[in-house]
């Protein structure tokens, strides 16, 4: 089955700087690469998302790169402000088979 | 934008009772709901698959009997924890696909804290 890495599992970043979390994928045959955010004691929230037709997509101070080559996919923040600070997971899919696999998350502090 | 509610948020039950947790797709319809666990500190652990109308799909490893899943109508699924004990504390979220159909965007309820003395 698919298993997902990701990298770093804490990450400090001052505040108006950028923040990079990297993911690696096993099945090549994934295709689909969703982000979620977590706050505390909430569910997850998608916060971008990009498909393996694609090399790269961006919402505002949000990008995702994916690089199928090589299995891995980042997010990358800028900008950084506090209210980003949460725990972020990155997941895994085919199109078709809704079951996401996760990596196993990184929690960004930012720092004012 | 599509939204799963969960209920309740946190419940706290003693040791040998069951406990239900309900998710809900309130503006739209979910054939299919999934179930994950997750600890602190954690990431999610996918339980099983909720499907409306039949039986629901579990992850190797997950009891059945221990966690009961009922997907009666297409807006609610249902996991009730059997015979709870204190290692079953954790944090249970389901998810739903948002339509449009072949989109794999899942949205994600808010989650439910179970703690059993």
């Amino acid at each position: 089955g698919e298993n997902v890495e990701q990298h770093p599992s804490t990450l400090s970043v001052q505040e108006g700087d950028s923040a990079v979390i990297k993911c690696t994928y096993s099945d090549s045959a994934s295709n689909y690469f969703p982000w979620y955010k977590q706050e505390l004691g909430k569910g997850p929230q998608l916060i971008i998302d990009i498909r393996s037709n694609v090399g790269e997509k961006k919402d505002q101070r949000i990008a995702v790169t994916l690089n199928k080559t090589a299995k891995h996919f980042s997010l990358h923040i800028t900008e950084t402000q506090p209210e980003d600070s949460a725990v972020y997971f990155c997941a895994a899919s085919i199109v078709g088979n809704e079951k996401l696999t996760f990596g196993t998350g990184t929690r960004l502090t930012i720092i004012p | 934008g599509a939204v799963v509610s969960q209920h309740p948020s946190w419940v706290i039950c003693k040791s040998g009772t069951s406990v239900k947790i309900e998710c809900r797709s309130l503006d739209f319809q979910a054939t299919t709901m999934f179930w994950y666990r997750q600890f602190p500190k954690q990431s999610l652990m996918l339980m099983a698959t909720s499907n409306e109308g039949s039986k629901a799909t579990y992850e190797q490893g997950v009891e059945k009997d221990k966690f009961l899943i009922n997907h009666a109508s297409l807006t609610l699924s249902t996991l009730t924890v059997t015979s709870a004990h204190p290692e079953d504390s954790s944090f249970y979220i389901c998810s739903a696909r948002q339509p449009p159909s072949g989109a794999n965007v899942l949205t994600f309820g808010a989650g439910s804290r179970l703690t059993v003395l």
